[in-house]
């Protein structure tokens, strides 16, 4: 059974700082994997996709690495800001009998103070 | 694209009631998912649909819950008999193919 774990739960910076977010799974079988944000008492807002054959993506100060065959992901924010302050899932999709469906770890709450 | 549109945003009710929620997905996206997400914790697959047929559902759903998407456009979620347990935020995602999922703002259940 897949199992996804985020490291750290909660993590508290000043602006500016450059960070990484980790994701951890035990099934490397996996179609691929995204980064989400999450506002509070909202929904998920996409942040990254990388397939299973790639290793990174990139989009603006956000970039994210995958290597499959030790189960890992890392989502590094460059010079943070106060507006990056929300909650950060990771989730692997697998497919099930043709169901892609997502696999979610329990997210990193970020907070950027100003 | 006008996104994923999820309706109602909040539903109030009392334990034993029945409640229907429901899901837009973007136009033309043939797969439509239900998850389910408590306080804390990141969401967990219910149902998938594909197009108008539920090809999947996870072991959270009870008998108290069904799902159905006719006509393959959008999608309703039932909870029956409501209990305190079923208070959580409720997220509909769609994609086309095996594409990215997009996710709905959610619908969040309190019961009383």
């Amino acid at each position: 059974k897949q199992e996804v774990t985020q490291i750290p739960a909660a993590l508290s910076v000043p602006e500016g700082e450059n960070l990484v977010l980790n994701c951890s799974f035990t099934d490397s079988a996996i179609y691929n994997l995204q980064w989400f944000r999450q506002d509070p008492g909202k929904g998920l807002t996409s942040l990254l996709l990388i397939q299973s054959s790639q290793r990174e993506q990139t989009s603006g100060r956000l970039n994210a690495s995958l290597d499959k065959s030790s189960g890992r992901s890392t989502l590094y924010i460059a010079a943070s800001q106060p507006g990056d302050s929300a909650t950060y899932l990771c989730a692997v999709s697998q497919t099930t009998s043709g169901t892609y469906k997502y696999i979610f770890g329990t997210g990193t709450r970020l907070k950027v103070l100003a | 694209d006008t996104g994923v549109s999820q309706d109602p945003r909040h539903k109030i009710t009392k334990r034993g009631q029945n409640v229907t929620f429901r899901c837009d997905p973007i136009s033309e996206h043939n797969r439509l998912y239900w998850y389910r997400q408590t306080l804390g914790q990141g969401p967990e697959f219910l149902t998938y649909f594909q197009n108008e047929a539920q090809l999947e559902k996870s072991r959270l759903l009870s008998d108290r819950f069904s799902a159905e998407r006719p006509k393959g456009s959008f999608s309703t979620l039932e909870i029956q008999r409501t209990e305190q347990g079923d208070s959580a935020m409720y997220l509909c995602a769609s994609s086309l193919a095996t594409d990215t999922q997009y996710f709905g703002p959610g619908t969040r259940l309190t019961v009383l």
